[in-house]
């Protein structure tokens, strides 16, 4: 089983700072890295996949980046609808597998 | 749109069973790859399962290998997880999730989920 390691747990930050988030896999899964967010109460929302490939309707501020085994997530300026939780999720491999989450929460 | 509409859920207690069921719209169902997934109260997210377009090929995580199936009725665009033998560690939020078109084993819409209590 492929685990997916996010950093930091919890990243505290003021709407227009930037917002860098990491995904460290336990082996190679290529580029077949997606990111979604979770905010209160809703489903997860599917905003990048393939590392780098923004899914439609999610705005140019997030972006991703990585190959192998290291990805990172970048906000570059935090809008108040942003502060929600971050997950990662591989697709190389089964079992399809989730990190655990990374927290962007209002300094 | 997209909508997807999962219900079942409830309370059930340790070595009961349950079927989940998802409800689909917006879209050609048998086109896609359908799947659950589910979140622990509080926790992060696991892959439960996930059943091809077709209905011909399905897959498991092992936590639920042997106690779940799922399954689809493309004439109804339904999607189903039978769920045997459950106990407290199934607990969950579970989510019905559509594939992302034309990318395999992606998320692309999520239900907003129903929620499995297993406790005496």
């Amino acid at each position: 089983e492929i685990v997916l390691t996010q950093s930091p747990a919890t990243l505290s930050l003021s709407p227009g700072e930037r917002a860098t988030l990491s995904c460290r896999a336990s082996q190679s899964v290529r580029s077949y890295l997606a990111w979604y967010q979770q905010r209160p109460g809703q489903a997860p929302r599917l905003l990048i996949y393939d590392a780098s490939n923004r899914a439609t309707g999610i705005p140019p501020r997030f972006s991703g980046s990585g190959s192998g085994t290291d990805f990172t997530l970048t906000i570059s300026s935090l809008e108040p609808e942003d502060f929600a939780v971050y997950y990662c999720q591989q697709r190389t491999d089964w079992p399809l597998t989730f990190g655990g989450g990374s927290k962007v929460q209002i300094k | 749109e997209v909508q997807l509409l999962e219900s079942g859920g409830g309370l059930v207690q340790p070595g009961g069973s349950l079927r989940l069921s998802c409800t689909a719209s917006g879209f050609t169902f048998n086109n896609y790859a359908m799947s659950w997934v589910r979140q622990t109260p509080g926790k992060g997210l696991e892959w439960v399962s996930t059943i091809s377009g077709t209905g011909s090929s399905t897959y498991y995580a092992d936590s639920g290998r042997g106690r779940f199936t799922i399954s689809r009725d493309n004439s109804r665009n339904t999607l189903s997880l039978q769920m045997n033998s459950l106990g407290a560690e199934d607990t969950a939020l579970y989510f019905c999730a559509k594939e992302l078109g034309g990318t395999n084993n992606l998320f692309g819409s999520w239900g907003q989920g129903t929620l499995v209590t297993v406790s005496s």
